[in-house]
């Protein structure tokens, strides 16, 4: 498997652009999450999803932020109007349902660097 | 509110020495513990787990202890190799409320000197 996909790897813009990340989780996996990671606050989950159902978005930082998974294969992380404090990398991890009484872990993808200037 | 802490931003040790990363949470509910590590440019992988039923766990070089009443865990490498320097994370879930909600530390970059 090639692993979980994200484009772009680097991405720089300025201020007030909209930015589209873009993810394609392990095939079979169920559920997709999304992080930023920045130096202050390590790596912070933003929202995740269960069967391309958002599940708890209470890390989304504001309504600038939305998150979409039209299929499950693909997801969409979107910041309109970008601001310069959005600047981290972002990663998106996937992960499937695990047998009963195990848990599952998550693979990441390599992350997208983005830079709002 | 980090509720979960990692304290030492950074940490060197000496190749074949034992290299130990500490890890503070706060949150009573976390129940399964995991640690990470990442590599530069790269996403972060999975090292080793421990549920809290259990105080270790053993994989090869990697040991992780779980200090239930102090609310802390470590993770120790022994002996410590030039590519096991990376950044390592702690992270916590949840016994309910979402299993699949991890809570991740900030990190600890490991330099390990040959």
């Amino acid at each position: 498997d090639a692993g979980v996909i994200q484009s772009p790897r680097h991405e720089v813009t300025e201020m007030g652009q909209e930015v589209t990340l873009r993810c394609k989780p392990i095939s079979g996996h169920d559920y997709l999450f999304w992080y930023r990671q920045t130096m202050m606050r390590g790596l912070e989950l933003l929202i995740y999803f269960n069967n391309n159902v958002p599940i708890d978005d209470s890390g989304m930082p504001e309504d600038r932020f939305s998150a979409k998974m039209p299929n499950a294969s693909f997801s969409t992380l979107k910041i309109q109007p970008s601001e310069p404090r959005d600047s981290a990398v972002y990663f998106c991890a996937s992960s499937q349902t695990p047998d009963r009484g195990r848990r599952d872990t998550q693979y990441f993808g390599p992350g997208t660097r983005l830079t709002v200037l | 509110d980090q509720q979960v802490k990692q304290n030492s931003p950074s940490l060197s040790v000496q190749e074949g020495r034992i290299s130990i990363l500490n890890c503070d949470y706060t949150n009573s509910m976390f129940d399964y513990f995991l640690w990470y590590k990442k590599y530069p440019a790269e996403g972060p992988t999975f090292l080793i787990s421990i549920s809290s039923i259990k105080d270790k766990n053993e994989d090869g070089r990697f040991t992780v202890f779980l200090n239930k009443s102090a609310k802390h865990l470590s993770l120790h490498i022994v002996p410590s190799q030039p590519g096991d320097s990376a950044v390592y994370f702690c992270a916590a879930s949840p016994l309910t409320g979402g299993y699949q909600k991890v809570t991740f530390g900030t990190g600890t970059k490991l330099q390990v000197i040959p």
